[in-house]
């Protein structure tokens, strides 16, 4: 079983709706919780940054972690077709600093 | 990409020829990593390094070694490459822990 776990779609939505990511992780070691987003062909990039349990919002994006259901979430609201990307979780342990990701999810906004 | 740039972008390479990948960055990042993206798997880290000649294996080491003799390079060497390490690497980079990790554009390698 792969430490962390996410759907990889793919996913469709229309302009303007509510996207939302999820990743399951078996490892209660993790502490640190990211979420990258890569466009094709380029190196991903940080999203959110996210310690512990509890939401983090920034701008049209917010992260959600629940530690006790080892879930973690993106949501994108009034999603952009310049939203479409493949969207990678990841996380860390504490006094660790190689990252563990999620297969990603590629997600499209249609005009 | 923060600095981060790698070479080559694209190689093609024949099995058994042993291969050589490089990182470099300018932002002087204690840490640099170097991760192979696969579909189904997504990044996995290979090997990683915490300062000049300080270095340590990752999840999927087997196969690869690295070096780092100047703060500023990360050499990732494919020893004998096989078509099993057809990938796309990427090379990241970290300043302090528990900070942001950047990535470089990736270099995308077929073994043929």
């Amino acid at each position: 079983q792969k430490e962390v776990e996410q759907d990889p779609g793919p996913l469709s939505v229309p302009e303007g709706a509510i996207v939302s990511l999820n990743c399951t992780y078996s490892n209660s070691a993790f502490q640190y919780f990211m979420w990258y987003r890569q466009y094709s062909r380029k190196g991903p990039e940080l999203l959110m940054y996210t310690y512990s349990s509890g939401n983090k919002e920034d701008g049209r994006f917010t992260a959600q972690v629940d530690k006790s259901s080892k879930y973690i979430s993106l949501f994108i609201r009034d999603s952009q077709p310049s939203d479409s990307a493949t969207y990678l979780c990841a996380m860390r342990k504490t006094g660790a600093n190689n990252l563990f990701f999620g297969t990603g999810t590629r997600l499209t906004v249609i005009p | 990409d923060a600095g981060i740039t790698q070479s080559p972008r694209h190689k093609v390479t024949e099995t058994g020829t042993p291969v050589t990948l490089r990182c470099h960055q300018t932002e002087n990042h204690r840490y640099m990593y170097w991760y192979r993206q696969d579909p189904g798997h997504g990044l996995r880290l290979i090997h990683y390094s915490y300062g000049v000649k300080d270095t340590d294996k990752g999840e999927v080491s087997d196969g690869y070694s690295v070096s780092r003799s100047k703060t500023e390079d990360f050499l990732l060497t494919l020893e004998s490459a096989t078509s099993s390490q057809t990938s796309v690497y990427f090379c990241a980079a970290q300043d302090l822990e528990n900070t942001e990790a950047f990535f470089g554009q990736g270099t995308r390698l077929t073994v043929v």
